[in-house]
Parts: C-alpha cells; structure tokens; sequence
C-alpha cells in the first residue's frame, strides 16, 4: 500500500464550482498533514496545513480523519487560478524523522 | 524575497557527462534536503542534511552524491548521468512547524 494515496484525476471544473479531493494515508505515527500546490514546471508550495478541527483559508477547507486516516480538501467558487496539481503530505514518514511524505497529486483544470 | 535559491534553472548535460547542482537558503536553517520529481509523480527524497550529518535514503542510486560547505549552500552531484536521470531536482529547507519551503527547482535533460 502507498504511504499517501491521491486520485490522480484530472478533475475538469467549470469556474464559479466547488471541488474536493481526497487522500488517504497509511502510517499512523504521522503528526502533520498539509496540501502542498504545484503549477506545472514549477516547485511545490504550501497551501495550508490540515488540523482534526478542520480549517478554512478563504475559499480552502482542510479537514482530517485521524481515526480513518482520511484528509480532504475543499474548494469553494473555483477560479481559473486554482487550476494546478495538489499533493497531499504528511509528515513524518517515519517516527523520528524529519521527512515529508507526498501523495502524487490531483490534477485540478478549471475551465471558463 | 527567494529563501531557497536554485541554479541554474535549466541544466543540458550528455549522457555520461558529471552535473552539479547548487542550492542555497537564506533561512539559515541546519535542515536542507534533495528531491528528484519526474513527471505526473511525486516527488522523491534522495538526501537531506541534518547540519553537516548526511543522511542518505536506501534507494538513492550511488551515481547521486551530495556535499554541504556550510549551512547555507548545498550541491547535489550527478557522477554520470543516465537518460533515466532527466527530472526535475528541487532543493528544500525546513520551514515553520513541520513544513518545508522549496527551491525553484533545476530541470535536468540528458541527451
């Protein structure tokens, strides 16, 4: 079983939907989960950080399942600037480690 | 400002050819780490420095080697590069809490 685990898809939108992806993830030592996004040929960046509680930045909802080991993401009134890769991470990959762990990432096109 | 800085952006090499990679922070954390992406997949943690001790991850290929100066610099060495080796390199410090902040990445064409 992969660590983290993402649909790929890609999920083609239209502007103005809300869109979720989910992932799921198998080591259950890990503390900290976090969607990273990714525009094509460029490097990942931190979108938000996922809590138990759940978060909200803006149009972005983040919500995690620890007992079943579950993260989603939530985008409301999508834009055609949300179009990119999303990669699920949590971290450690292992206890005691400093390491990241990434899913491969939903391919998100919005479309006008 | 860039915090993670990588050059050059865009690297030819030959098959074969050695290529180094530079990295540097300006966050002058003891945390630094080399990941390889190739296309559609995530990406893949080759090593990461803990100050100047190197930890290598288990199926990083021997033809990858890494050096660390100071804190602030870190190349990634490629002894000689294979068509399989064409990726993307991206260079990565520790950021606030458990996060990490990354380099713009080299992109890497072997011919």
């Amino acid at each position: 079983r992969k660590e983290v685990e993402q649909d790929p898809g890609p999920f083609n939108v239209p502007e103005g939907a809300t869109v979720a992806f989910n992932c799921t993830y198998s080591n259950s030592a890990s503390q900290s989960f976090f969607w990273y996004r990714q525009d094509c040929r460029k490097e990942p960046k931190l979108l938000m950080s996922v809590y138990s509680s759940g978060n909200e930045d803006g149009r972005f909802t983040a919500q995690l399942n620890r007992a079943s080991q579950y993260i989603s993401l939530l985008i409301r009134d999508s834009k055609l600037s949300d179009s990119a890769t999303y990669l699920c991470v949590a971290y450690p990959t292992r206890a005691g480690s400093y390491q990241l762990t990434f899913g491969k990432g939903t391919k998100l096109s919005v479309i006008p | 400002d860039a915090m993670v800085i990588q050059n050059p952006r865009y690297q030819v090499t030959q098959f074969g050819k050695p290529v180094t990679l530079s990295c540097s922070q300006t966050l002058n954390h003891n945390v630094m780490y080399w990941y390889q992406q190739k296309s559609s997949q995530a990406p893949k943690l080759l090593f990461h420095y803990y100050d100047k001790d190197f930890n290598n991850e288990a199926d990083t290929p021997d033809n990858f080697q890494s050096r660390r100066p100071n804190t602030s610099f870190c190349f990634l060495d490629i002894r000689s590069p294979g068509l399989g080796d064409a990726a993307m390199y991206l260079c990565a410090t520790k950021g606030w809490a458990d996060t990490q902040y990354f380099g713009p990445g080299t992109r890497l064409t072997v011919l």
